[in-house]
């Protein structure tokens, strides 16, 4: 079956400018969730969708936002982009609910330049 | 959430086992213990996951004493393929999120 699919791959934007990336889960999973690579920061968890519905956040700020629509893919968009937002930002979907952490599955990521 | 610990990295040569230990001393006792892989722009691979004593599947085992305060995954025979960055994750229930700390860089050399 068909894996996670983040799109775009890559992507260059300019600082002050506003950016929305998609990610399709695998079919039958729920739950959706959002993640940012740096160098320094590591893999930092932004939020997770499921069914729709916001779930968990991290600690970002509010200029990171998502949204989960019915057929479960998820967008996530970042406004007002600033040069430390440059990253892999991946997406992971999961079967989901209750029991031990259920195995994840990651997209390949999109790699956005801020400059 | 427990917080993990493991070597930010180790060097193995082709065609050892490579043991990565991880130490998660206040882990509860509805946690899990799970490994990811990751290779370069490329999103976590799941490796494998256990409660408690021994799992083995194709890819590695994953060894949890009895005080379940640590755990090791062994990697039997690696390759240069193997060379990735290993992460201990340690939680619960299927609706909290994966945290990832810093993983443990592993490089095979020839």
């Amino acid at each position: 079956k068909a894996g996670v699919t983040q799109t775009p791959r890559y992507l260059i934007k300019t600082r002050g400018q506003q950016v929305t990336l998609s990610c399709s889960p695998i079919s039958g999973h729920r739950s959706v969730s959002w993640y940012q690579q740096t160098p320094g920061q590591g893999l930092q968890f932004l939020f997770e969708y499921f069914s729709e519905t916001q779930r968990n956040k991290g600690n970002f700020p509010g200029r990171f936002s998502g949204r989960q629509f019915s057929n479960s893919r998820s967008e996530m968009n970042v406004s007002t982009l600033e040069l430390g937002d440059s990253a892999l930002y991946l997406c992971a979907s999961k079967r989901e609910a209750g029991g031990p952490n259920t195995e994840a599955f990651f997209g390949q990521g999109t790699r956005l330049t801020v400059v | 959430l427990a917080k993990t610990t493991q070597p930010i990295s180790m060097d193995s040569y082709e065609g050892q086992e490579v043991n990565i230990t991880c130490s998660h001393n206040n882990i509860a006792t509805n946690d899990y213990i799970t490994w990811y892989q990751q290779f370069p722009s490329q999103g976590p691979r799941f490796i494998i996951q256990g409660y408690k004593t021994k799992v083995t599947n194709e890819v590695a085992s994953l060894f949890i004493p009895a005080d379940r305060k640590s755990s090791t995954l062994s990697l039997p025979r690696v390759s240069l393929s193997d060379t990735a960055v290993y992460y201990c994750l340690v939680g619960a229930s299927g609706n909290t999120p994966l945290v990832f700390g810093k993983g443990t860089r592993l490089s095979v050399i020839a």
